[in-house]
């Protein structure tokens, strides 16, 4: 069985830095592209970040380009999104995503990031 | 970018109707790049349709997708009561990847 397990989230004040973690198992993680996309308090989904299974490729919404980092480790089987320069804006719940078949077949339940002073 | 309106933003039927609910993207995209999602309230996201058509593993076959290119539709026929959710269309065919903003669906 496919399980992603968020973490990481919290409160942070505008301007500081928070990483998020997503530990996968019951698939072969290094062989998939995995995907972070955030919720805001009653919005819609919005994608943030995808990479691919050896980190070659990697792709930011504009709206966290140049802020946010994704990355993996896949001895760990664990995904990363390191959050900088943080926003009001940016406060969400993050779900990390197994992507198969052009599509998120499988999502955490996600971490709540709340920027504020 | 390319946006995906979802139509209507709201849908009240009761038990047993047919839903259909619209996705219209703003340029032409792969049907193999067609997902649609479930959210419902407290919960993440779960994968219903992909590639336009092809249903996700444990999904019943109430559950049907179709279109192509621009336009694309998500039916649920002989709605349940537990099917009362926000449900979402994505294209995976050109970044940004996007969302629609959502079709809620009320059970009455």
């Amino acid at each position: 069985e496919v399980q992603l397990v968020e973490s990481g989230g919290g409160l942070v004040q505008p301007g500081g830095s928070l990483r998020l973690s997503c530990a996968a198992s019951g698939f072969a993680f290094s062989s998939y592209w995995m995907h972070w996309v955030r919720q805001a308090p009653g919005k819609g989904l919005v994608w943030v970040s995808r990479i691919n299974g050896d980190a070659s490729s990697i792709a930011y919404a504009d709206s966290v380009q140049g802020r946010f980092i994704i990355s993996r480790d896949n001895a760990k089987n664990t995904l990363y999104l390191q959050m900088n320069s943080l926003r009001g804006e940016d406060t969400a719940v993050y779900y990390c995503a197994r992507e198969d078949y052009g599509a998120m077949q499988d999502w955490g339940q996600g971490t709540l990031v709340t920027v504020s002073s | 970018e390319i946006v995906m309106t979802q139509s209507p933003a709201t849908l009240s039927l009761s038990p047993g109707e047919r839903a259909t609910l619209s996705c219209r993207a703003s340029q032409s995209v792969s049907s193999s790049s067609l997902s649609w999602y479930r959210q419902k309230f407290g919960q993440a996201p779960r994968l219903l349709i992909y590639g336009a058509s092809t249903r996700a593993p444990g999904i019943p076959p109430r559950f049907s997708g179709s279109g192509s290119g621009t336009d694309f539709t998500l039916t649920i026929s002989s709605l349940q009561p537990e099917d009362s959710a926000v449900y979402y269309c994505q294209q995976d065919y050109r970044l940004p990847l996007t969302f629609g903003q959502g079709t809620k669906l009320e059970i009455k």
